[in-house]
């Protein structure tokens, strides 16, 4: 199975500051196809999981520019270019390269 | 709009069986695939299983394999998840999530039923 580690495991982050967060999965996600299916959610305290970001950098309909995915082969990274109240939570990195599907252990952001 | 909702969870002794029940409407359901991801309270998204469009194709995690059967009506628009031999272990919430294009795109998830394994 992909093991997928994320760092750090918390934040405080400053309103209006950028944030990022790290994902490393301990093998490549390039699926045979060529395509990196790694993706990014974000779950608020008592709500479903929401997604953000799929196949390494493609923002979900309605997700705001300022968050973006970047990474290659193993390492991956998700940005926040400024971050607002509604950004806190709990942030995910999922691999859907191949089965079992594996997430992260979760990185929680709040505002300092 | 894109709805989920998934029902059927509750209190369940050790050993016992559930069956969760998720109603999707808003979408083509046979369309697509789909899957459920659980949650122990506290902890971190768990993947569990996933189904193809017309239920020819599942996938389970390693801790339900055997024990847990996911299927599919899509005459009604409904996924299921048919969990035998429960254990502790199992207690989380139960989210249904729809797969949309491409792997890894889970653009729609319902609200999450609790399941309470306990003696």
């Amino acid at each position: 199975d992909i093991v997928m580690t994320q760092t750090p495991l918390s934040s405080a982050v400053t309103l209006g500051q950028p944030a990022s967060i790290s994902c490393r999965s301990s093998q490549s996600l390039v699926h045979s196809d060529g395509n990196t299916y790694l993706s990014w959610l974000h779950q608020r305290p008592g709500q479903p999981p929401r997604l953000l970001i799929y196949k390494l950098s493609n923002r979900l309909s309605g997700v705001p520019d300022r968050f973006s995915g970047s990474g290659a082969g193993t390492d991956f990274t998700l940005r926040i270019s400024r971050v607002e109240a509604e950004d806190v939570g709990v942030y995910y990195c999922m691999q859907a390269t191949q089965f079992p599907l594996t997430f992260g252990g979760g990185t929680k952001v709040e505002i300092k | 709009e894109v709805q989920l909702l998934e029902s059927g969870g509750g209190l369940v002794h050790p050993e016992g069986s559930l069956r969760l029940s998720c109603v999707a409407s808003g979408f083509s359901f046979s369309t697509y695939t789909m899957t459920w991801v659980r949650q122990a309270p506290g902890k971190g998204l768990e993947w569990v299983s996933s189904i193809s469009g017309w239920g020819y194709n599942t996938y389970y995690a390693d801790s339900v394999k055997g024990r847990f059967t996911i299927s599919r009506d899509n005459s009604k628009n409904t996924l299921f998840l048919h969990m035998n031999s429960l254990t502790a272990e199992d207690t989380a919430f139960y989210y249904c999530t729809k797969r949309g294009d491409t792997y890894g795109l889970f653009d729609s998830w319902g609200q999450g039923t609790l399941v309470t394994v306990s003696s």
